[in-house]
C-alpha cells in the first residue's frame, strides 16, 4: 500500500506571493491532518479534514487555509507569504481521525 | 538533510546500550499519547503509542511508560542500533475534541548512536 504523498517537495516563494500545497492520504483514509514545522516552534497542528469538512483547526491565521476533495486527497494554501512561513509543512492521514497518524515526507517551503 | 531543530537536546549512547528519552506533556487531560521518531529529510514515523488508562505498554525493541501523576512520557530503546540514530517526538492529543486527533507534539529529542 503506497504512503502518504506530498507534491512538491521543494519550493521558493517570494514574499507577498501564494502557495498551493497538496497531500495524497493512504488509500482508503478519509482524515487528512497538516502540520508545519520548524525548528523554533516545532511542530504545530494547522487543521485536519474529514470527509471534506474541516473539523479542527489550529492557531494560524486566516493566511493558512485548506481544502479536500472527494477522493480524500488535499490542498494546502498560503497566501501573502511571509518570510516566518518559510517551514516543513507535513500532511498526515489516518482512517478516521483517531488513533495513528501516517505521515508523508513533507513540502519544504522557502520563503525569500 | 534537513534540520528538524537547531537546538534540540541530545542523546548520545553507545550502540548496544539501552536508551531513555523523556517528554513532560501539558494537559493532565490528555488521554492517548505518541511516540514518533524522525530521521532527516523525512516525516515523522509512528513508534509506539499508549492510552491514558495504562502505565506502559512494550512494542519490539522499544517500551513506553506513562506517569500521570507527574505527568511524564518516556520510550525505552533497548539495544539501541545505529539505524535509531533520529529526532524522536512525544505527541499528546487534545482530549477537547470527541471527533478527531489534534496531535500536540513535544519539542523533540535527538538521538545519537557512537559505534
Amino acid at each position: 500500500k503506497a504512503g502518504v504523498t506530498q507534491t512538491p517537495r521543494y519550493l521558493i516563494k517570494t514574499r507577498g506571493q501564494q502557495v498551493t500545497l497538496s497531500c495524497s492520504p493512504i488509500s482508503g483514509h478519509r482524515s487528512v491532518s497538516w502540520y508545519q514545522q520548524t525548528p523554533g516552534q516545532g511542530l504545530q497542528f494547522l487543521f485536519e479534514y474529514f470527509s471534506e469538512t474541516q473539523r479542527n483547526k489550529g492557531n494560524f491565521p486566516g493566511r493558512f487555509s485548506g481544502r479536500q476533495f472527494s477522493n480524500s486527497r488535499s490542498e494546502m494554501n498560503v497566501s501573502t507569504l511571509e518570510l516566518g512561513d518559510s517551514a516543513l509543512y507535513l500532511c498526515a492521514s489516518s482512517l478516521q481521525g483517531r488513533g495513528e497518524q501516517f505521515f508523508g515526507p513533507g513540502t519544504r517551503l522557502t520563503v525569500l | 538533510g534537513e534540520s528538524v531543530g537547531l537546538h534540540l537536546p541530545t542523546l548520545s549512547v553507545q550502540e548496544g546500550d539501552n536508551s531513555i528519552i523523556n517528554c513532560a506533556y501539558s494537559n493532565s487531560a490528555s488521554d492517548y499519547f505518541i511516540w514518533y521518531k524522525q530521521e532527516s529529510g523525512k516525516g515523522p514515523q509512528f513508534i509506539i503509542d499508549i492510552r491514558s488508562n495504562m502505565d506502559k505498554r512494550q512494542g519490539q525493541r522499544v517500551t513506553v511508560l506513562l506517569n500521570k501523576t507527574v505527568k511524564h512520557l518516556s520510550l525505552q530503546i533497548a539495544a539501541t542500533q545505529p539505524g535509531d540514530s533520529a529526532v524522536y517526538f512525544c505527541a499528546e492529543t487534545d482530549p477537547w475534541m470527541d471527533s478527531s486527533y489534534k496531535l500536540i507534539f513535544g519539542s523533540g529529542t535527538r538521538l545519537l548512536v557512537r559505534p
